[in-house]
């Protein structure tokens, strides 16, 4: 069966404090692994997908790259306002449908 | 662009009653996704729509629960008889089809009393 786990399931970082949030994966031919950020009260964001093997994709201060087994979301100098769950996901199967980590909730303090 | 419309944002209902929840995917996008989300759990697939037809069903509890995207209007999803259990997120999210990076609606928080 698919599985995704993100770890950790809760981080807390001082503002600038750089650091990094893991989703491992189990799934038989990857088709993408996709990141969202998701604050309280909303929906999913999208973030970025990767399809490949060190592939890497950049958004301000993020950063997520991809082995063949996990993927990293690179903070680099986090603020306040990247405070948010964590979410990543990959398609089941041959399926449309997305298996979800529980996330990584982030925490960051000015 | 109004994004992914989900409404009511907020759903009360006793138990045994019904609930209707309504999605309207982004312009252009003919692909819609229902996900539930329950406390402390991840995001769950319940089922894929495309206009008029039910691609994928295989998340969705066997009974109570059903799911529609008429050709004309709104994805429905509905809940018959709702249970505690039932209280969640539930997620809408659309497509245009062309990769997974879907666009979320904003979500339906049901609570069931």
């Amino acid at each position: 069966e698919d599985q995704v786990t993100q770890s950790p399931e809760a981080l807390r970082l001082q503002e600038g404090e750089s650091s990094s949030l893991n989703c491992s994966y189990t799934v038989s031919g990857l088709r993408g692994l996709f990141w969202y950020r998701q604050d309280p009260g909303k929906g999913p964001e999208f973030l970025f997908t990767l399809y490949s093997a060190g592939e890497e994709k950049e958004k301000e201060r993020l950063k997520a790259t991809l082995t063949k087994k996990e993927s990293f979301l690179h903070i680099t100098a986090p603020k306040p306002e990247d405070s948010a769950t964590y979410l990543c996901a990959v398609p089941q199967g041959g399926s449309e449908k997305l298996v979800f980590g529980k996330g990584t909730k982030l925490t960051v303090n000015p | 662009n109004a994004g992914v419309m989900q409404n009511p944002r907020h759903l009360v209902r006793r138990r045994g009653q019904e609930a209707r929840l309504r999605c309207s995917p982004m312009k252009g996008h003919s692909h819609v996704y229902w996900y539930r989300q329950l406390p402390e759990e991840g995001l769950k697939f319940m089922v894929y729509l495309q206009k008029e037809n039910i691609i994928d069903e295989s998340g969705m509890p066997k009974e109570r629960f059903s799911a529609e995207f008429p050709k004309e209007g709104p994805s429905i999803l509905r809940i018959q008889q709702v249970v505690r259990g039932d209280s969640a997120a539930y997620f809408c999210a659309s497509s245009d089809g062309g990769d997974y990076g879907y666009t979320f609606g904003s979500g339906t928080r049901l609570t069931v009393v």
